[in-house]
Order: C-alpha cells, then sequence, then structure tokens
C-alpha cells in the first residue's frame, strides 16, 4: 500500500523553508527520500530505519517517526536548486523485525522555488 | 561504475506490438526494482528480484505484463502485446546491499500509437 505524501504542492521564496510528511498505514522498517527533477531519475536523499531517528543533509533533513509510522521531510532556507518532486517510499516490517524489502512510493509533492 | 543502465531510452511503437525493456543494474546490488511512472498513477512498483528470483510482482497490471532476471546483471520486462494506456516512464532500479540505497536508471519512455 501506498504511503500518502502531504503536501501536494509547495511553492516558496528561496530563503524560505518547507517540510513534506509521509505516513503509512503499516508498521515500517525504513523510510527513504528522493527527489526528482523534470525529465530526470529520482535521486536518493536519505534513508531513516526502525528505531527512529533523524538525519540531515545539508540543509535538508528528515525525521522518522515509527509509531506514528510517520516521515517528515526538512528543507531550510530554501534554494532554487531544491525545486522538484519529493518522493518518500516506504519499506514494511515483518513480525520478526526484518524488512520485506518491498519499497512502494508516493505520490510526491512538487517543490517549486523562485527568486 | 557506470550506473545502472536502461535500454532503450525512448521507445515509439503501435498498439499489439510487443515490447521489451531492459536493465543492466550496479554490479554488486542484490535487488532489483522495476517502477512505472505516469501522471495519473506517479511511481507504481511493479515487480522486485532479490538474488535474482521475483518475490512480490504483484505490482505487475495484467498478464500481458512479464519481468525476469536470468542472472545478476540483466533483467528485461515484457508487454505483449502493448496497449496505448502503457505508455509510462518505466524506470529500472539496483539496491545498495548495504546502505539501502536505490539507484535508478535514466529510464525507458514508451509509447504505444
Amino acid at each position: 500500500q501506498q504511503p500518502v505524501q502531504s503536501p501536494q504542492a509547495v511553492i516558496l521564496r528561496e530563503g524560505e523553508d518547507a517540510v513534506i510528511n509521509c505516513s503509512s498505514s503499516k508498521a515500517l522498517y525504513s523510510v527513504h527520500w528522493y527527489r526528482q527533477k523534470h525529465g530526470e531519475a529520482p535521486v536518493f536523499l536519505m534513508i531513516l530505519l526502525k528505531g527512529g531517528e533523524q538525519k540531515g543533509h545539508e540543509k535538508i533533513s528528515a525525521s522518522f517517526n515509527e509509531k506514528k509510522q510517520q516521515s517528515s521531510l526538512y528543507l531550510t532556507a530554501s534554494q532554487l536548486s531544491y525545486s522538484g518532486t519529493y518522493f518518500c517510499g516506504t519499506e514494511g516490517v515483518s513480525a520478526g523485525g526484518t524488512s520485506y524489502g518491498k519499497l512502494t512510493f508516493g505520490q510526491g509533492t512538487i517543490l517549486t522555488v523562485h527568486p | 561504475d557506470a550506473g545502472v543502465i536502461q535500454s532503450p531510452r525512448h521507445e515509439v511503437t503501435e498498439m499489439g506490438q510487443e515490447v521489451t525493456l531492459r536493465c543492466k543494474p550496479i554490479s554488486g546490488h542484490n535487488s532489483l526494482f522495476w517502477y512505472r511512472q505516469t501522471m495519473m498513477r506517479g511511481l507504481e512498483l511493479l515487480i522486485y528480484f532479490n538474488n535474482n528470483v521475483p518475490i512480490d510482482d504483484s505490482g505487475m497490471p495484467e498478464d500481458r505484463f512479464s519481468a525476469k532476471m536470468p542472472n545478476a546483471s540483466f533483467s528485461t520486462l515484457k508487454i505483449q502485446p502493448s496497449e496505448p494506456r502503457d505508455s509510462a516512464v518505466y524506470f529500472c532500479a539496483s539496491r545498495a546491499t548495504h546502505t539501502g540505497e536505490l539507484f535508478f536508471g535514466e529510464g525507458s519512455r514508451l509509447t504505444v500509437l
């Protein structure tokens, strides 16, 4: 089952912040975040594993709340290069605590950064 | 490493024709995924393989779609017969064993007339 992302679209001016949310109806082993520029393939940003964690990648960071089955991507002081479609991908966890290996993506959030 | 290599990059065909898309994953990656991307449906998982074995093909739309991975360095996705609603960008991705990161190929854009 696909995770649900919100919002569907965000429009920012350079320097502004944004948060993109991802939620799942099932228990998660991991959450992935990818960015896709128009006409290109998705590119990996970061992965967060169960156990709850937070990661950072320059001015882009993310959190994973395992109990709520939710993740959020934080973009601070946005730059023009941040424009693109952001996808979260989720991986379910088995009863034994291991990954099912199946990675499904949300519908994507279109982020547009203006000068 | 050259990354995930897909071919063809673009394919235009007529309804009813057979289409074969090819993928060479990154050496050493033991998982391979096929996704289809459209405006309406986003990135749909069609099938994925672990160690060349199909694990979950529940996303394959119908019997017209089939996928194989005869060895660790090659996979195909076949559509026979093709229909206009199959028009989409098909991505192949391989997964790094230790980090879990997915590396996507550049995609094959399929247009069925």
